[in-house]
């Protein structure tokens, strides 16, 4: 079935440092990657997306990579701040045409001043 | 504030009961997504309705059954609840139905089960 594994689970960085987070996932078929970012006791937030057919997009701080034929994409973030600390998720959705998406398990990001 | 309500925000409830909750939609968006959130499964898609009608399930307990009205509101009502329920629920609106879209989550509400 429909799979996305994210790593690390958990990351601590100095504020300045940048910080990547990798997810796989199993369906060959799935074309959009959401990534989103949730505060403790917040709704999920879009931060970023990637289409299939796109290897890279930036925007300002943050990038995210996809890697088709691997199956793997990884957000970037450079030049951590404080206020990025939070839980990330990872996404992908499949071949479903529905939107339904299928996350990874989640990664708390915390930026040590 | 992502234009997607959810009511209540809280919900305490006992073992065996039944609850709704409930998800109005941004303007415009015709699709509806339920996921659920517990510490030890993360994110979990539950059920997609796409313009009043069924669009895709996911591994949605048959305890649990939802709806999304003409108005495009939704309702996710979950039956003989059991503690495992416990859970922060979140709807989603997108504008279509499909992939690219982006979906727009609620604040969420937060069911314990006593």
């Amino acid at each position: 079935g429909e799979n996305v594994e994210q790593h690390p689970s958990t990351l601590s960085v100095q504020e300045g440092d940048s910080a990547v987070i990798k997810c796989t996932y199993s369906d060959s078929a799935s074309n959009y990657f959401p990534w989103y970012k949730q505060e403790l006791g917040k709704r999920p937030q879009l931060i970023i997306d990637i289409r299939s057919n796109v290897g890279e997009k930036k925007d300002q701080r943050i990038a995210v990579t996809l890697n088709k034929t691997a199956k793997h994409f990884s957000l970037h973030i450079t030049e951590t701040q404080p206020e990025d600390s939070a839980v990330y998720f990872c996404a992908a959705i499949g071949s479903s045409n529905t939107g339904k998406l299928i996350f990874g398990q989640g990664t708390t990001l915390q930026v040590k001043p | 504030d992502s234009g997607v309500t959810q009511t209540p925000k809280h919900l305490i409830t006992a073992t065996g009961q039944r609850v709704t909750l409930r998800c109005s939609p941004r303007s415009g968006d015709l699709s509806v997504y339920w996921y659920q959130q517990s510490l030890d499964q993360g994110l979990q898609f539950l059920i997609q309705y796409y313009n009043g009608e069924e669009r895709a399930k996911g591994n949605i307990l048959e305890r649990f059954s939802a709806q999304q009205f003409p108005d495009l509101h939704s309702e996710l009502n979950l039956s003989s609840l059991e503690l495992g329920d416990s859970a922060l629920y979140f709807c989603a609106s997108a504008r279509r139905g499909n992939s690219y879209n982006e979906q727009f989550f609620g604040p969420g509400t937060r069911l314990t089960v006593l």
